[in-house]
């Protein structure tokens, strides 16, 4: 199984800051990965498929880059809404989901 | 509109059985992979299986295999999850969505989530 190591597990900036998320799966993969946004108390939604593909609707700010075992998650200038836990997940082969983000407000 | 359903909370003892559901509509439902995902009180996302409705051929990971049983009933755009003996540790937020791509591998993303189903098991 390939699993996939998220960092860091909190971070606190200000609005209007770069945020930088990283993944590193255990083993290379294609494009097979995504980035997800979670809310407290809601499900999941899909923010970025594909490695680097916008899903209909997500502002762009939020993008995605990688190849091999590394993946990056970027909010360019981060917004209040933007509160939430994000999660990396590769799908080469079984799905898996790394720990999570918490980002929040300074 | 596209969406997942899913049915209510739940309350169970140590031991019981459980089958919860996801009902989908505004799509042809058979043509979409259906994963489950689990979540623990103040925890990460756990990737649990898949299944496609349209034959129901359904993958577990390693760490569920055997715990759970992933089916679908295609006529009434419905997928299931379900357990024979139920744990306290089996206490969580159980979702389920739906895979990106139509015709897909199964290699997707999820774009489409259920609202959850509360599973809560205690003696």
């Amino acid at each position: 199984d390939i699993q996939t190591t998220q960092s860091p597990s909190s971070l606190s900036a200000s609005v209007g800051d770069r945020v930088t998320i990283t993944c590193q799966a255990s083993q290379g993969i294609r494009n097979y990965f995504s980035w997800y946004q979670q809310k407290p108390g809601k499900a999941p939604k899909l923010l970025i498929y594909e490695t680097s593909n916008l899903e209909t609707g997500v502002p762009s700010r939020f993008s995605g880059s990688g190849s091999g075992t590394d993946f990056t998650f970027t909010i360019s200038s981060l917004q209040p809404e933007d509160i939430a836990t994000y999660y990396c997940q590769q799908y080469e082969n079984l799905p898996f989901f790394g720990g999570g983000t918490k980002v929040e407000i300074k | 509109e596209v969406q997942l359903v899913q049915s209510g909370a739940e309350v169970k003892k140590p031991g019981e059985s459980l089958k919860i559901s996801c009902k989908g509509s505004g799509y042809t439902f058979t043509t979409y992979w259906i994963a489950w995902v689990r979540q623990m009180p103040g925890k990460g996302l756990e990737w649990m299986g898949i299944i496609y409705p349209g034959d129901s051929d359904a993958r577990y990971s390693p760490s569920f295999q055997g715990q759970v049983t992933i089916s679908a009933d295609k006529s009434i755009s419905t997928a299931y999850l379900q357990w024979s003996s139920l744990k306290a540790s089996d206490t969580a937020m159980y979702y389920c969505a739906r895979s990106r791509r139509a015709y897909s591998s199964g290699r997707d993303g999820l774009d489409i989530w259920g609202q959850g189903t509360m599973v809560t098991v205690s003696s």
